[in-house]
């Protein structure tokens, strides 16, 4: 079975913090994704990564930037926390780039509060 | 209007029943659907992922995908308390690469 696992369940943090958010997969998957879930909104994807080092930008990307220097992990990175950010966010990874519209596999999410 | 819609519930029924979940989507390209389940304080679990329109089962979960009307369902025989959950679905088009765009789930509560 794939295993994701984001490093913290809960996190309170304040306004103007930087942030960090770890997620790791292994399964050797090579894309990675990174979500918020908003009641009555859904999942909206922030950014993603196809390989090492890659990285590409979501629906709302705004505020957030993201790091992968190795497969197994991505780290999504708020650079200055703001209330607006409160939310549970999420962490994906589907198996490769070579064939389209793989299903993908989450962490358990980690809820974050910005107080 | 939105790519993807779902009835948000919360859907209440009792235990033994048949339960019909759906969405509706208005990209007539979406040819990859999912179906996701997500307990309280989890991240959403893989339950069925179907290709272009037909039907798929596995267990007592069946998914149905009717392109015509851009609609998919999630039927759910013998529903049982531990089916109580949020049921998120999921689409994709060729060339929407690895991404999906998801619904904002329904909320399922199986009554004993």
């Amino acid at each position: 079975d794939v295993k994701v696992t984001q490093s913290s369940r809960y996190l309170v943090k304040r306004t103007g913090e930087k942030v960090f958010l770890e997620c790791v997969q292994d399964m050797d998957h090579e894309n990675m994704f990174w979500y918020r879930q908003d009641p009555g909104l859904g999942l909206r994807l922030i950014y993603f990564s196809y390989d090492v080092k890659m990285k590409e930008k979501g629906d709302i990307p705004e505020g957030y930037s993201v790091s992968r220097e190795k497969k197994e992990r991505f780290s999504l990175i708020l650079e200055s926390a703001s209330t607006n950010q409160t939310s549970m966010y999420l962490c994906a990874s589907s198996l490769n780039r070579e064939w389209s519209n793989q299903p993908q596999h989450f962490g358990d999410g980690t809820r974050l509060s910005i107080l | 209007q939105k790519e993807v819609e779902q009835d948000p519930g919360p859907l209440s029924v009792p235990e033994g029943a048949i339960v019909s979940l759906n969405c509706t989507y208005s990209n007539s390209a979406f040819q990859y659907f999912m179906w996701y389940r997500q307990y309280s304080r989890k991240g959403p679990e893989l339950l069925m992922y179907t290709y272009s329109s037909g039907n798929k089962e596995d267990g007592r979960f069946t998914a149905q995908v009717d392109k015509s009307s851009k609609y998919i369902s999630l039927f759910i025989r013998d529903s049982q308390p531990s089916d109580s959950a949020t049921y998120l679905c999921a689409m994709s088009a060729w060339n929407y690469g690895q991404n999906f765009v998801f619904g904002p789930g329904t909320r399922l509560s199986v009554l004993p």
